[in-house]
């Protein structure tokens, strides 16, 4: 059965560290791996990645995909307590047909 | 440049009712995708429509069904109402040009809370 794993569940971290967050997956017909950032309601996009080894950045955060390991991780330094949300990660099927979520990292930050 | 939206808010229902959820993409988004997020859980893919058609569907029963207008706006149906359907319902817009393979992300609306009492 397909599946996409991520870890930790949670974490507590104090401003100004840096954390990783970690997604596996086991789909078939993989087209993209995608990182949301859900404060309230509706997730915010970060970043799409589809190439292995390249690294996507935005500011403090960054992401890169491992499509041999079938994991991508979700860096971000010097953390903010404006950090604080639940971190999603989704496997996008080829031809865009479907998409299967994580269900997500709880990232607080400590002032 | 205005978001995905979505209506109602909130919707509260009895079990057996019916209820109609709706959403508008970004302007110029051609699909739009569904999502269940009931508490505790992650999101659950429930419906893909692109071009008018649908596209995919989750593992859900039946009774969850919808719709894509000529506008690209879709509805959510969910018929038979059960306690379990309370949720978070998602809609995502994403603009899809098969030709150039490019563009695949997803922008979220704000959801409606459906509760089934």
């Amino acid at each position: 059965e397909d599946k996409v794993v991520q870890s930790p569940l949670s974490l507590v971290v104090h401003e100004g560290d840096t954390v990783t967050l970690n997604c596996s997956y086991e789909v078939t017909n993989f087209r993209s791996l995608l990182w949301y950032k859900q404060e309230k309601k509706a997730p915010t996009f970060l970043f799409m990645l589809t190439s292995s080894g390249i690294e996507k950045k935005s500011g403090r955060l960054s992401s890169i995909l491992d499509k041999k390991e079938l994991f991508s991780i979700l860096n971000i330094t010097a953390t903010q307590t404006g950090d604080s949300a639940v971190y999603l990660c989704a496997v996008l099927y080829s031809s865009a047909s479907k998409i299967i979520f994580g269900s997500g990292t709880r990232l607080s930050i400590r002032p | 440049e205005a978001g995905v939206t979505q209506s109602p808010t909130h919707l509260i229902k009895t079990r057996g009712q019916q209820a109609t959820l709706r959403c508008s993409p970004i302007s110029g988004h051609t699909s739009v995708y569904w999502y269940q997020q009931a508490l505790g859980l992650g999101l659950q893919f429930l419906l893909w429509y692109d071009e008018g058609e649908e596209r995919n569907r989750g593992n859900f029963p039946p009774r969850f069904s919808g719709r894509q207008f000529p506008n690209y706006s879709s509805e959510l149906n969910v018929n038979a109402l059960e306690l379990e359907d309370s949720a978070l319902y998602l809609c995502a817009s994403s603009l899809i040009r098969v030709a150039s393979g490019s563009s695949y992300e997803q922008y979220f609306g704000p959801g409606t809370r459906l509760t089934v009492t």
